[in-house]
C-alpha cells in the first residue's frame, strides 16, 4: 500500500460544478496537509495548508481533514475552466513530506 | 511567475552521462528543495538545503548529489544516468525552510536520457 493514495482521474466536470478531490493516507504521524495545483508544464503552486482536522475555507476552495479516517479532501465550488489542472495532495511531519500522485481535472465550459 | 528560476529548461543526454541542474531561489529565501516528477512515481522529494547546509533528505539516489552555494543558488548533479532518470526536476524555495513555510516552485527542468 502506498503511503498516500489519490484517484488519478482524469475527472471532467461542467463549468459551475462542485468538485471533490480526495486523498487517503496510511501514516498516522502526518501532522500537516496541503493541496497544490499544477498547470501543464508548470511547477506546483500551494492552494491550501492545514494542520488540524476540520475544514478550512479560502474563496471557492475548502480543504477538509479527517485524521481519524486518514482522509483529506479538497472541494472546489463554482468550478471554472481555469481550474483545469492536476491537483496534488501532500502531507508530512517535521521535515518529512509525501505527495500524492495527483488528480487531473478538466472543467468544461 | 514564482520568482524561482531553473536552468536549463530542457536537457537531452545519453545513459552513463553526468548533468548539472541549476536553481536560483526567490529573493530572500534561504531554503532550497529539489524534487523529481515522473509519470510512474509522481512528485518525489529529493533533498533540502538551508543557508548552505543540508537540512533534510528524501528519496535521493547515491548517484545524485546537490549543494547550495554562498549566494544561495543550488545545483543538482546527476551522474551515471539511466533511462529511468528521465523526469521533470523541480526546485522550490522557501523563506526559512520550516514545515509551515510555503514552498515556491520553479518551472522545472525536463531531463531526457536516451
Amino acid at each position: 500500500q502506498k503511503e498516500v493514495e489519490q484517484d488519478p482521474g482524469p475527472l471532467s466536470v461542467p463549468e459551475g460544478a462542485i468538485v471533490s478531490l480526495n486523498c487517503t493516507y496510511s501514516n498516522s504521524a502526518f501532522q500537516y496537509f496541503m493541496w497544490y495545483r499544477q498547470y501543464s508544464r508548470k511547477g506546483p503552486e500551494l492552494l491550501m495548508y492545514t494542520y488540524s482536522s476540520g475544514n478550512k475555507e479560502d474563496g471557492r476552495f475548502t480543504a477538509q481533514v479527517d485524521k481519524s479516517s486518514k482522509y483529506i479532501s479538497l472541494f472546489i465550488r463554482d468550478s471554472q475552466p481555469s481550474d483545469s489542472a492536476t491537483y496534488l495532495c501532500a502531507m508530512g511531519y517535521g521535515q518529512n513530506f509525501v505527495f500524492g500522485p495527483g488528480t487531473r481535472l478538466s472543467v468544461l465550459p | 511567475d514564482s520568482g524561482v528560476t531553473q536552468t536549463p529548461k530542457h536537457l537531452i543526454t545519453a545513459t552513463g552521462q553526468r548533468v548539472t541542474l541549476r536553481c536560483s531561489p526567490r529573493s530572500g529565501d534561504l531554503s532550497v528543495y529539489w524534487y523529481q516528477q515522473s509519470l510512474d512515481q509522481g512528485l518525489q522529494f529529493l533533498i533540502q538545503y538551508y543557508n548552505g547546509e543540508e537540512r533534510a533528505k528524501g528519496n535521493i539516489l547515491e548517484r545524485f548529489s546537490a549543494q547550495q552555494f554562498p549566494d544561495l543558488h543550488s545545483e543538482l548533479n546527476l551522474s551515471s544516468l539511466e533511462l529511468g532518470d528521465s523526469a521533470l526536476y523541480f526546485c522550490a524555495s522557501s523563506e526559512t525552510g520550516g514545515p509551515r513555510d510555503e514552498q515556491f516552485f520553479g518551472p522545472g527542468t525536463r531531463l531526457t536520457v536516451l
